[in-house]
């Protein structure tokens, strides 16, 4: 079955330009997550959708982020006025309902480069 | 206190060695923990799930669990180069969100 699918795979963009990230969850996963992770760093948490919730944005670092998730299903993660420290790996996992207690799949990532 | 702890690496093993790698945790009623295998430059694969107290053997992976202790380790057996990787342990928060330790990353020389 299709696992987790992010696009593009690499983004490279100057300063300054918006970028959109696209998420596909695994088919029937109603919880959805967003992670950034720098070069050698951790997993940052960045948002997080369930089913018909309101998003959990508490780890967006900035007002320059947003996520959405249209019908349920995919999402697209979108950063305006891009920064270099916006570099990073932004990862996309999705589980079950109860993910109290389903573990996350992860998708290949997009790496993005901001020159 | 950090919700979940690993400990410190880096880990370097003899090929044919067993890797230990030892995850504490801070939330005594976490009821499930989960091991993932990152290679560099790639995302997190979940390799193995625990749930109950005791071992669960998955191959050449065992995972322990001791709830009293808030413990959970990862033995890998007969350690292959391809296991060289970064091991992140998993344990979800109550806001459904996962808490990641910082992982140990495991160098299994040939």
């Amino acid at each position: 079955g299709a696992g987790v699918s992010q696009s593009p795979s690499n983004k490279v963009t100057e300063k300054g330009k918006d970028v959109e990230l696209r998420c596909d969850p695994i088919s029937g996963h109603t919880a959805l997550y967003w992670y950034r992770q720098s070069l050698g760093q951790g997993l940052e948490f960045l948002i997080y959708f369930q089913g018909n919730s309101a998003p959990d944005k508490s780890g967006l670092p900035s007002d320059r982020f947003s996520a959405e998730r249209t019908g349920g299903s995919v999402s697209t993660l979108t950063i305006q006025r891009t920064q270099q420290e916006d570099s990073a790996v932004y990862l996309c996992a999705s589980s079950t309902w109860d993910s109290s207690n389903q573990p996350q799949h992860f998708g290949d990532g997009t790496r993005l480069s901001i020159l | 206190q950090k919700e979940v702890e690993q400990n410190s690496g880096p880990l370097s093993v003899p090929e044919g060695a067993i890797a230990s790698l030892n995850c504490t945790y801070s939330d005594r009623v976490s009821q499930s923990f989960f091991w993932y295998r990152q290679y560099s430059g790639k995302s997190p694969e979940l390799i193995m799930s625990i749930y109950s107290n005791g071992d669960k053997e998955d191959g050449r992976f065992t995972a322990q669990l001791n709830k009293a202790s808030q413990y959970v380790s990862l033995l890998i057996r007969d350690s292959q180069p391809s296991d060289s990787a970064t091991y992140l342990c998993a344990v979800p928060r109550r806001d459904y969100k996962l808490s990641f330790g910082a992982g140990t990353t495991v160098t299994v020389r040939a």
